[in-house]
């Protein structure tokens, strides 16, 4: 059983190039999420999907577009990087159930020079 | 502004002992909070919860204690052991917004042997 998978796993940028980080879930869950992690700032939301074809801002959206292609995968695009996307980037998803235990990936760690 | 906040960057402890990790909050509409547990090169990974309704929540070694007067959440293992090094993070939620989790900074718990 899979859960959440994530790739690529590493990805080092230029800036100003894109890039797309590819997330699928075989939980059959609702919701995903796509957040970042940085040194002491935890993880913040960049930008979620309640359901399958529906995608709204978290904290952190600006210089990302997202993509629900279907109910397993939540894709992010960077269209322009900059050094500051330097990230750990992970993918969640969740039931919708009330508690708000979410299952993430393992991560994508991205570094843009 | 940070809504979750964990103080406390790293924390060491001796292999038996009791591990205390603190969470403080600032929004009062915060009905669940959970722990999460993460090791390097992995996603988090669910830990422990608790209602707002509640004030103590216990699983094995984990218990979870909330204040809710003080905006205070705290977890303790209890005895600790060398596999529970790992970052700790503290999240939020709201009922009916989503399963959005708003994290602390984390927490990076070494037990030594």
């Amino acid at each position: 059983n899979a859960g959440v998978t994530q790739t690529p796993k590493f990805q080092v940028l230029k800036t100003g190039q894109s890039m797309t980080l590819q997330c699928a879930q075989d939980m059959n869950h609702n919701s995903m999420y796509w957040y970042r992690q940085d040194p002491g700032m935890g993880l913040r939301l960049i930008y979620y999907s309640a359901s399958e074809g529906t995608t709204d801002k978290g904290e952190v959206p600006n210089g990302y577009n997202v993509s629900r292609l279907n109910k397993r995968e939540f894709s992010l695009r960077l269209e322009s990087a900059a050094p500051s996307q330097t990230s750990v980037y992970f993918c969640a998803s969740s039931s919708g159930s009330s508690t708000g235990e979410l299952f993430f990936g393992e991560g994508s760690r991205l570094t843009v020079l | 502004d940070q809504q979750v906040k964990q103080n406390s960057p790293s924390l060491s402890v001796q292999e038996g002992r009791i591990s205390i990790l603190n969470c403080d909050y600032t929004n009062s509409m915060f009905d669940y909070f959970l722990w999460y547990k993460k090791y390097p090169a992995e996603g988090p990974t669910f830990l422990i919860s608790i209602s707002s309704i509640k004030d103590k929540n216990e699983d094995g070694r984990f218990t979870v204690f909330l204040n809710k007067s003080a905006k205070h959440l705290s977890l303790h293992i209890v005895p600790s052991q060398p596999g529970d090094s790992a970052v700790y993070f503290c999240a939020a939620s709201r009922y009916n917004a989503g399963n959005m989790l708003t994290f602390g900074g984390g927490t990076r718990l070494m037990v030594k042997p």
